[in-house]
């Protein structure tokens, strides 16, 4: 099975509204991380975490390493929000390697 | 302020060919250098790291080299191009290993 495993798949938000996306994983990861895909391809990092909550603007991002999840939270969707957000986690046998999630497809709709 | 820079941004080439992509970092002395793939509507897969000048370290075995020549340059290769390498490649480089990684535009490419 997916070692890092993302829902929803998909998801279609109505501007203003708020969101949760979540990894779990089947792996013991120390790290994670959150990245948006623009549609031209574009990769950003979004947060890079150890088991905690980081915030930024309105994103929120948590990661419980005991529980093996890490939840992303969009608070106020606009439509800049649209993309594939990807979660990764490093391998749980060499730091340097990271394992991606699927993404979650978001659509703002206005 | 750090720049990364990936050439070229698109590639269309035939089965068997030779292939070439190219990465650049200014701005970062020993920065850690990162390429990844996606296959069209993919996730993402990391292929390579290079923590050092002259050391790579595979991550998945796709029929693909990669090589650091210079500190700031990141070179991904293969001599026979496959059907299944068609794709989006990205090039990243992080400070440290336990930072994020920041990453380039990519090289769309198309094997026919």
């Amino acid at each position: 099975g997916d070692k890092v495993k993302q829902s929803p798949s998909a998801l279609s938000l109505q501007e203003g509204t708020n969101s949760a996306l979540r990894c779990n994983f089947s792996i013991a990861a120390t790290t994670v991380q959150w990245f948006l895909q623009n549609p031209r391809g574009s990769l950003i990092n979004l947060f890079y975490l150890v088991p905690g909550t980081k915030e930024n603007g309105r994103l929120k991002s948590a990661f419980d390493s005991k529980e093996s999840y890490s939840t992303l939270h969009i608070r106020d969707a606009q439509l800049e929000d649209s993309g594939t957000y990807f979660c990764a986690a490093d391998s749980d046998t060499n730091a340097y390697k990271v394992i991606f999630g699927k993404g979650t497809h978001l659509h703002v709709l206005p | 302020a750090q720049t990364i820079h990936q050439w070229p941004v698109a590639e269309i080439k035939a089965v068997g060919s030779p292939l070439s992509l190219g990465c650049t970092i200014k701005g970062k002395s020993s920065p850690n250098l990162y390429w990844y793939w996606q296959a069209t509507g993919g996730t993402l897969q990391q292929l390579f790291y290079s923590i050092t000048v002259g050391q790579v370290e595979s991550v998945v075995q796709l029929n693909l080299s990669a090589s650091r020549p210079k500190d700031d340059q990141f070179i991904l290769s293969t001599e026979k191009l496959l059907l299944s390498h068609s794709g989006f490649y990205l090039c990243a480089w992080s400070p440290q290993f336990n930072q994020a990684p920041l990453f380039g535009e990519g090289t769309r490419l198309s094997v026919l």
